[in-house]
């Protein structure tokens, strides 16, 4: 069974405006930590946001905000106001359990592409 | 501060050749993982260090991957022979024991690997 699911292959947004990004995730630990990353076309992977399976409060970093709600195990990503830049592919991670140094399972990505 | 580095950035082979991929993990970094995004496929673990030792390598494929990580410093994983299937792009990623967010794998660029 996946565990963590992107049902979107590819997204478009217009500039300047929202857009989220789903991810749902599948566990039976209580422990856990949800990650995005972006990979533009150049290749890198770049840490976005992160959320605790603990954390109340939604996190938000900048223009990015994480949409945690635990019951349904969903984590779905908001962007603000859409740049050019932001075209790339997203991918949702997971880290189970309690141990930080656990390795992560990732979703296989959602495409953005931002339309000017 | 230096990021992870990899190296080749990439390397074309033929199949039954050898492969040497290369990692530099962040300075201080005790965990070192590696990953692999086959073409189309989600980014799949691979293995784990914990310092020189193997964390967990439930991920590697088959007994034509070994991975070493001299002293606790970078890390090579070596394929051989390479396969057609073999192809795609290796991700490193290094992560502190105890970091600012609790399991921030930092990745490097990846190695993308074809195999003809």
């Amino acid at each position: 069974a996946q565990k963590i699911t992107q049902t979107q292959p590819g997204m478009f947004v217009q500039e300047k405006e929202a857009v989220t990004l789903d991810c749902t995730y599948d566990t039976s630990d209580q422990s856990y930590g949800l990650f995005w990353y972006k990979q533009p076309s150049s290749g890198e992977m770049i840490f976005l946001i992160y959320q605790g399976s603990y954390d109340e409060q939604n996190a938000t970093e900048g223009r990015y905000s994480l949409n945690f709600q635990k019951a349904r195990k969903s984590a779905n990503l908001v962007i603000s106001a859409s740049q050019l830049g932001d075209s790339a592919m997203y991918f949702c991670a997971m880290r189970e359990g309690g141990n930080y140094g656990q390795n992560f399972v990732f979703g296989p990505g959602t495409r953005l592409s931002v339309l000017p | 501060e230096a990021g992870v580095t990899q190296f080749p950035s990439h390397s074309v082979i033929e199949k039954g050749q050898t492969v040497t991929l290369r990692c530099d993990p962040i300075s201080g970094h005790d965990n070192l993982y590696w990953y692999r995004r086959v073409m189309g496929k989600e980014i799949k673990f691979l293995l784990h260090f914990v310092k020189e030792s193997k964390q967990d390598e439930s991920g590697m494929p088959n007994n034509r991957f070994l991975a070493e990580r001299t002293g606790g410093t970078y890390s090579t994983l070596k394929v051989q022979p390479a396969e057609l299937e073999d192809s795609g792009v290796y991700f490193c990623a290094s992560s502190e024991l105890l970091g600012q967010v609790p399991g921030e794998q930092f990745f490097g660029p990846g190695t993308r690997l074809t195999v003809l």
